[in-house]
């Protein structure tokens, strides 16, 4: 079981917006450990979706934006596509050593 | 261009060893940290373990702690990944990635699969 806690499925139609969040605790997230999110489409490896809480990699279309506040983190899809059905994982680090994903969230288009 | 190719993975039994590769090209190796990440069937994903760029780090996730190794080569461009005393739970894709100080794993390998069976 990870530290880290998404919602296991999020939904909207074309168009709108979405968010998903990620809960840790003061041992990762509230220890001021940056969050990162990958999308992972069905089949394929992960991607680098945002990293260092907001900061987005070259490529990724600025529909998708992050933020971190507390213990947790949040992932905001704009103009929702058929293209963004996909898997979403948050990732930090914790005081153990180690770098846990969140639990995963599963984002269906309408 | 970039790339990471994973290999090593195939059928075991439980108690078994297997050691991965990943052979990484298009890049500086030396300059870049290199983790494992796993996912069972269905499942989400796992980080697994970390080795820095000069290999002088290395962390474990509490699953895989004293029954797998991490390594690299940096003259060979690899990482490696020993697991002995393999479960049914550590049946997965693992995948290789690269990262740095700053920017997290942003190339990862295609995957090689572990079963554990008996």
């Amino acid at each position: 079981q990870s530290v880290l806690t998404q919602p296991p499925s999020v939904s909207g139609a074309p168009g709108q917006r979405v968010t998903i969040s990620c809960t840790g605790s003061s041992s990762n997230i509230g220890a001021g450990y940056a969050v990162h999110w990958y999308q992972q489409l069905p089949g394929t490896a992960p991607k680098l979706l945002i990293y260092g809480n907001s900061n987005r990699p070259s490529g990724v279309p600025d529909r998708f934006s992050g933020s971190k506040s507390g213990t947790s983190a949040s992932l905001a899809i704009t103009g929702l596509q058929a293209e963004d059905e996909a898997d979403y994982y948050c990732q930090s680090y914790d005081s153990s050593l180690s770098a846990p994903f969140g639990t995963g969230t599963k984002v269906t288009v309408l | 261009q970039v790339q990471l190719v994973e290999s090593g993975g195939g059928l075991v039994k439980p108690g078994g060893s297997l050691r991965l590769s990943c052979a990484a090209s298009g890049f500086t190796f030396s300059d870049y940290h290199m983790s494992w990440i796993r996912q069972a069937p269905g499942q989400g994903l796992e980080w697994v373990s970390y080795i820095s760029s000069g290999g002088s780090r290395i962390y474990y996730a509490d699953s895989v702690k004293g029954r797998f190794t991490i390594s690299r080569d940096n003259a060979k461009k690899s990482v490696y990944l020993q697991m002995n005393s393999l479960r049914v739970e550590d049946m997965a894709v693992y995948y290789c990635a690269r990262e740095s100080d700053i920017v997290p794993l942003d190339v990862w390998g295609q995957g090689t699969t572990v079963t554990v069976s008996s």
